[in-house]
């Protein structure tokens, strides 16, 4: 199975700042990695496809990047209702795998 | 617009069995992928299995294989997961979700719980 490491597990931040958050992969997975949002209590949301690709009504302020073993999520300008958990998942094999979480937490 | 409602959760002692349902709307149910994604009290998450749109192929994690079994009816708009040999550490919320093309996991219903306890 492919193993997900993000990092930072958590990361406190004020509104307008610039976050970025890395994930990385056990093995190459070219550009086959999503990224999720989950606010508490909620369901999470697919925000990035295919490393880069954004989600239809996701806002533009995130983008993805990366490829290989190395992957990002950035917050260009981070916004109230950003603070939540975000969670990359690998979609290059089965079983699908989730990095273990970073929580995004006002500073 | 897409719905997904989760539905079967509780409590339930080990070894026991569990059937979830997910009923589908707002979408061709038929032309999509399905995951059953599930998440632990405070942790992360964690996927379960997969079933094709026509439900040919299925596939598991280890955690979960032989015990559960994922299965569909496009009549129904309906997505199932037989669980059997529960275990405590089967106590999660349980989402289905939509596969958008590539495996990622694209629309999420809001969750049963499923609680494994004596």
């Amino acid at each position: 199975d492919i193993q997900m490491t993000q990092s930072p597990s958590s990361v406190s931040a004020s509104v307008g700042d610039r976050v970025t958050i890395t994930c990385r992969a056990s093995q190459g997975i070219t550009t086959s990695l999503a990224w999720y949002q989950q606010r508490p209590g909620k369901a999470p949301k697919l925000l990035i496809y295919a490393a880069s690709s954004l989600q239809s009504g996701v806002p533009s302020r995130f983008s993805g990047s990366g490829s290989g073993t190395y992957f990002t999520l950035t917050i260009s300008s981070l916004q109230p209702e950003d603070f939540a958990t975000y969670y990359c998942q690998q979609a290059n094999s089965l079983p699908l795998t989730f990095g273990g979480g970073t929580k995004v937490e006002i500073k | 617009q897409v719905q997904l409602v989760e539905s079967g959760g509780g409590v339930v002692q080990p070894g026991g069995s569990l059937r979830l349902s997910c009923g589908a709307s707002g979408f061709t149910f038929a032309y999509y992928g399905m995951h059953w994604v599930r998440q632990a009290p405070g942790k992360g998450l964690e996927w379960v299995a997969f079933i094709q749109n026509i439900g040919l192929f299925k596939h598991y994690p280890d955690s979960v294989k032989g015990r559960f079994t994922i299965s569909r009816d496009n009549f129904r708009n309906t997505l199932y997961l037989q669980m059997n040999s529960l275990r405590p550490e089967d106590t999660a919320v349980y989402y289905c979700a939509t596969d958008q093309q590539g495996y990622y996991v694209s629309r999420w219903g809001q969750g049963t719980l499923v609680t494994v306890s004596s």
